[in-house]
């Protein structure tokens, strides 16, 4: 059974730093892409970022949005996918949600995300 | 890329059948047979319904069936059941910067 486990998640202040962590398993994980999608608080789903798999030289894309402050990366040996977010502002405020690619055009797998918020 | 549009809310009886669209543009519904659908109980894992406009991934109930019309693509639950009950969000591929757009969601109601 696929299983994608999001933690890392809590208060911080507008301006700080925070590092979202994805532990995957039931699946190949160095074969797959892997996303970042989050949820704001009465908002819908905002894709965040990629990360690629070896093939593609691990890879990364990002939204506009985030571009320049956040980071994702991933550790094939920990099969580990990770958010570095930083200079963060309020309206970051949402669940971040861990989302496998399908090696199509599709997300096929999510967690159950995990609650940053951003306040003073 | 702007989000896609979904009506806030839809509702139906038990077995009857409802319809969920999703209104985008030529740069990514219009675009792209990459449109897909997920359901999501609040509190769980969003998962996925449709694929490619119109596919299956396994275990999905053939009540489930989409489709697409230029910029606007269609989720359609037939025999509506009260497990149903949950925010259903579409997804199209862009092939831009951003590379995925969701739509607002939709809370699907069963009366």
């Amino acid at each position: 059974e696929v299983q994608l486990v999001e933690s890392g998640g809590g208060l911080v202040q507008p301006g700080g730093s925070l590092r979202l962590s994805c532990a995957a398993s039931g699946f190949t994980f160095s074969d797959h892409y892997m996303d970042w999608v989050r949820q704001a608080p009465g908002k819908g789903l905002e894709w965040v970022g990629r990360a690629r798999n070896k093939a593609s030289r691990d890879t990364t894309q990002y939204a506009a949005s985030v571009k320049g402050r956040f980071t994702v990366s991933r550790d094939d040996s920990k099969n580990s996918l990770y958010l570095q977010m930083n200079s963060l502002k309020t309206e970051d405020t949402a669940i971040y949600y861990c989302v496998r690619d399908s090696k199509y055009y599709y997300m096929d797998a999510w967690g159950k995300g995990t609650t940053v918020t951003v306040s003073s | 890329q702007s989000a896609l549009t979904q009506p806030r809310s839809v509702s139906g009886s038990p077995g009857q059948s409802v319809t969920i669209s999703c209104t985008g543009t030529s740069s990514d519904v219009g675009a792209y047979n990459y449109v897909s659908w997920y359901q999501h109980h609040p509190g769980k894992a969003p998962k996925l319904m449709i694929y490619d406009v119109n596919k299956w991934p396994s275990g999905v109930p053939d009540r489930f069936s989409g489709s697409k019309s230029g910029n606007t693509a269609s989720l359609t639950i037939s025999g509506l059941q009260a497990e149903d009950e949950a925010d259903y969000y579409c997804c199209s591929y862009t092939g831009s910067q951003n590379l995925w757009v969701f739509g607002g969601g939709t809370k699907l109601t069963v009366l």
